[in-house]
């Protein structure tokens, strides 16, 4: 059974830094691309960021540019988002999904994020 | 990476048709056979639904459909039940390895 969950959501201040986590289970993470959505509260959803299954190819939406950093961890079976410079608007629920035939088709719970001004 | 234009609401009565708009350009929904279709519950993650404009995932019933004409992806649910209301996202490639998704229609069974 596929399985992704992520962790490492918070209360954070603005300007702040947080690294979300999201640990895969159930498929051969090292042979799919990886996405971050995010979902503000009654808002929806965004793409945020994605890798190639290597990690070396990432790619963001120009919002998040320079601020965020989409990082994995193959061997442990590990997606991350390194989020910095966070601003009131970054406030959202963020999703790992897996990228299968250019949809995200697997998805996560998620994990709140909430920037304090 | 404009997001792709949904109606905020659709609703029809059980064992009717529905069928949900999305359009973008040709950019993104215009440019590739690559629309998915999301549904939501409150509180919950999404799940795929559609995939490459007209495809099923396993077990998903068949009376979700989709189609795309030009710059407009559509998503139809036929059979309307009442578990179908829900939140419904669209979402295209757009591209040099980015994708945008709609705003959302909320769906509503009578």
């Amino acid at each position: 059974e596929v399985q992704l969950v992520e962790s490492g959501g918070g209360l954070v201040q603005r300007e702040g830094s947080l690294r979300l986590s999201c640990a895969v289970s159930g498929f051969t993470f090292s042979s799919f691309w990886m996405t971050w959505v995010r979902q503000a509260p009654g808002k929806g959803l965004e793409w945020v960021a994605a890798i190639e299954p290597g990690g070396s190819e990432k790619y963001y939406v120009d919002s998040v540019k320079g601020r965020f950093t989409i990082s994995r961890d193959n061997a442990q079976n590990s997606l991350y988002l390194q989020m910095n410079s966070l601003r009131a608007d970054d406030t959202a629920m963020y999703y790992c999904a897996t990228v299968s035939y250019w949809a995200s088709a697997s998805w996560g719970q998620g994990t709140l994020v909430t920037v304090s001004s | 990476q404009s997001a792709l234009t949904q109606p905020p609401s659709a609703s029809g009565s059980p064992g009717q048709s529905v069928t949900i708009s999305c359009t973008g350009t040709s950019r993104d929904i215009g440019g590739y056979d690559h629309v998915s279709w999301y549904q939501q519950y409150p509180g919950k993650a999404p799940k795929l639904m559609i995939y490459e404009v007209t495809k099923r995932p396993s077990g998903v019933p068949d009376r979700f459909s989709g189609s795309k004409s030009g710059n407009t992806a559509s998503l139809t649910v036929s059979g309307l039940q009442a578990e179908d209301e829900a939140d419904y996202y669209c979402s295209s490639y757009a591209g040099s390895n980015s994708w945008v998704f709609g705003g959302g229609t909320k769906l509503t069974v009578l």
